[in-house]
């Protein structure tokens, strides 16, 4: 059974500062991977998606990696800000077209 | 495009009675999916469709629970009878297919409170 891990649970950074959130995974014969951003009461807004054939996905200030034989990803954001504050979800396709998630990361930028 | 569509955003109810989440997709999109999240377990899967057979309902908890989808358009949650572990956040998305190749979206979510 996929099993997905956030590191940490909770992350609070100055304003500006650039951050790097991890995600890792049990089984990686996965489909793709996706970063997910939550706003508190809110639903989910899709970040980025990795197919299991690349290797990262930029968005703006936003790049994720995808290593699958080690069943990791990371999330990097640069030069945050306040607006970033939320809670990242990465939750992973093996296959079975639905998404496992992670408990994600609460991130707060203090301003 | 509207994405997602919810209703009701939120419902409180008693324990005992039933219980109907609505779910629009995106037009065009043929992969619906229903999850939930709780503090205790996050983000489950709790079934999908493809071009509005289900798929995969092994998700679903108990026989209380039921979904359909009569169309391309429109699908319902529904919960009878409902229980006060049932309080949660039903989200449903959609994507295109194959959903391994593009993104899904969710929608706002339904909160449920049963008392």
């Amino acid at each position: 059974k996929q099993e997905v891990t956030q590191i940490p649970a909770a992350l609070s950074v100055p304003e500006g500062e650039n951050l790097v959130l991890n995600c890792s995974f049990t089984d990686s014969a996965i489909y793709n991977l996706q970063w997910f951003r939550q706003d508190p009461g809110k639903g989910l807004t899709s970040l980025l998606l990795i197919q299991s054939s690349q290797r990262e996905q930029t968005s703006g200030r936003l790049n994720a990696s995808l290593d699958k034989s080690s069943g990791r990803s990371t999330l990097y954001i640069a030069a945050s800000q306040p607006g970033d504050s939320a809670t990242y979800l990465c939750a992973v396709d093996t296959g079975r077209r639905a998404l496992t998630f992670g408990s994600g990361t609460r991130l707060q930028v203090q301003p | 495009d509207a994405g997602v569509i919810q209703s009701p955003r939120h419902e409180v109810t008693e324990m005992g009675q039933e219980v109907t989440l609505r779910c629009k997709p995106i037009s065009g999109h043929d992969y619906l999916f229903w999850y939930r999240q709780t503090m205790m377990r996050g983000l489950e899967l709790l079934i999908y469709f493809n071009n509005n057979v289900p798929i995969d309902d092994s998700g679903m908890p108990e026989d209380r629970f039921s979904a359909k989808m009569p169309n391309a358009s429109f699908s319902t949650l529904k919960i009878q009878p409902s229980e006060p572990r049932d309080s949660a956040v039903y989200f449903c998305a959609s994507s295109l297919d194959p959903p391994s190749d593009y993104e899904q979206y969710f929608g706002p979510g339904t909160r449920l409170t049963v008392t």
